[in-house]
């Protein structure tokens, strides 16, 4: 197993339209989490995964953010009409759970650029 | 609800000499674990070291040692023998019974040769 995987690394869109990032945890953790980092600051947490269910979301999670989890594996979050203000780089993270050894397993993360 | 607090935006240390990072959180639990963690440039973060909190020994990690004061809510990281591999932002975090980690804005250490 090679860690935690994000796919695209990198996207730049126009501003308004809808992206997506993968995230394929590693295969035995249950749990998989969800944060941004904005440039020159620490990660913001967005929201995470119990297997299937999403069990805590952000208030910085606005309406047009989505996640998914559909089989307790991978996970999505979707950014619809995307704003120049959603530029940042995503970060996906897992952990086998709360309290084996604490620790999150961080993925390199998938860089937004908003045009 | 919880903060971690890094008060050093930057921090600059010869190379094999010993760097001090400081953090300080709030939090009205009993249990839980903190965390630094360190994210060279344009890389994934690392987990440096890690302190559970019902442990009154400190943690360390090679050149690396944390000094927790759990009455005080600090959790300082120790850099010895500094290498230029160290540059890198650092991150404290903390992690309670929300289960999410709670990041401080970090701290970016420049190494000097």
């Amino acid at each position: 197993d090679t860690g935690v995987s994000q796919n695209p690394r990198h996207k730049i869109t126009k501003r308004g339209q809808n992206v997506t990032f993968r995230c394929d945890p590693i295969s035995e953790h249950n749990r998989l989490y969800w944060y941004r980092q904005t440039l020159g600051q620490g990660p913001e947490f967005l929201t995470y995964f119990q297997n299937e269910a999403q069990l805590e979301k952000s208030r910085l999670l606005s309406d047009r953010f989505s996640a998914e989890r559909p089989k307790g594996s991978f996970s999505t979050l979707e950014i619809q009409r995307t704003e120049q203000g959603d530029s940042a780089m995503y970060l996906c993270a897992s952990s086998p759970n709360r309290r084996n050894t604490g620790e999150l397993f961080f993925g390199e993360g998938s860089r937004l650029t908003v045009l | 609800a919880q903060t971690v607090t890094q008060s050093q935006p930057e921090m600059s240390v010869q190379e094999a000499e010993t760097v001090t990072l400081s953090c300080t959180y709030d939090t009205s639990e009993s249990d839980y674990y903190l965390f630094w963690y360190k994210q060279p440039p344009s890389r994934q973060m690392i987990l440096v070291i890690r302190q559970e909190a019902y442990k009154q020994q400190n943690a360390t990690e090679n050149r690396f040692s944390v000094n927790f004061q759990k009455a005080a809510k600090s959790f300082s990281l120790k850099i010895s023998d500094s290498q230029l591999g160290d540059a890198a932002m650092y991150f404290c975090a903390y992690r309670g019974s929300q289960g999410n980690l709670i990041f401080g804005k970090g701290t970016k250490l420049s190494v000097k040769p």
